[in-house]
């Protein structure tokens, strides 16, 4: 099945900088890879995706890569704010036989964005 | 908000008991996926239904078993309950048209003691 790798596992950053969180995955049929943004006592809340023909998406700070033949996306976040500061998902999914998809998560980012 | 709704928010329970959380998709999405969230096994699929019927199956135990309604609510029974079975339990809804975005509900903390 398909396994998805994310790091750092945290990541510390001043006001203002760029961040960066980097994904790889397994199964080259994977073909949507969405990110996710969890803030304390919530749900994951969809902040990008990006399809498998499709080589970067971007949506005003937030900006996300693909390469597939490398198998990796990468979510990157410029002029970062106190607000940005919560744990970010990658994640990859492919349809399954039978017709169904699920998404296989990475193990998270804690995203700190520091005065 | 993402239009998910799960109830309960919270569920405290004791060891070998059994509990149903429920599920109600945004309006419109006829798919609904239950995931489990924990410090040592992250988010995983637990399982997938698609307008009443099961659609997809991923690391759910035979001791949890699910089920959506006509009006597309679902229901997830957690039976025979262990200390490791406490865990956010988070619900998430789509179209479902292949590579659907999946929306999230606001979870429900199971504790078992």
């Amino acid at each position: 099945g398909e396994n998805v790798e994310q790091h750092p596992s945290t990541l510390s950053v001043q006001e203002g900088d760029s961040a960066v969180i980097k994904c790889t995955y397994s199964d080259s049929a994977s073909n949507y890879f969405p990110w996710y943004k969890q803030e304390l006592g919530k749900g994951p809340q969809l902040i990008i995706d990006i399809r498998s023909n499709v080589g970067e998406k971007k949506d005003q700070r937030i900006a996300v890569t693909l390469n597939k033949t490398a198998k990796h996306f990468s979510l990157h976040i410029t002029e970062t704010q106190p607000e940005d500061s919560a744990v970010y998902f990658c994640a990859a999914s492919n349809v399954l036989t039978g017709g169904g998809n699920k998404l296989t998560f990475g193990t998270g980012t804690q995203l700190k964005v520091e005065l | 908000d993402s239009g998910v709704t799960q109830t309960p928010k919270h569920l405290i329970t004791a060891t070998g008991q059994r509990v149903t959380l429920r599920c109600s998709p945004r309006s419109g999405d006829l798919s609904v996926y239950w995931y489990q969230q924990s410090l040592d096994q992250g988010l995983q699929f637990l399982i997938q239904y698609y307008n009443g019927e099961e659609r997809a199956k991923g690391n759910i135990l035979e001791r949890f078993s699910a089920q959506q309604f006509p009006d597309l609510h679902s229901e997830l029974n957690l039976s025979s309950l262990e200390l490791g079975d406490s865990a956010l339990y988070f619900c998430a809804s789509s179209a479902d048209r292949a590579q659907d975005t999946q929306y999230f509900g606001p979870g429900t903390r199971l504790t078992v003691l």
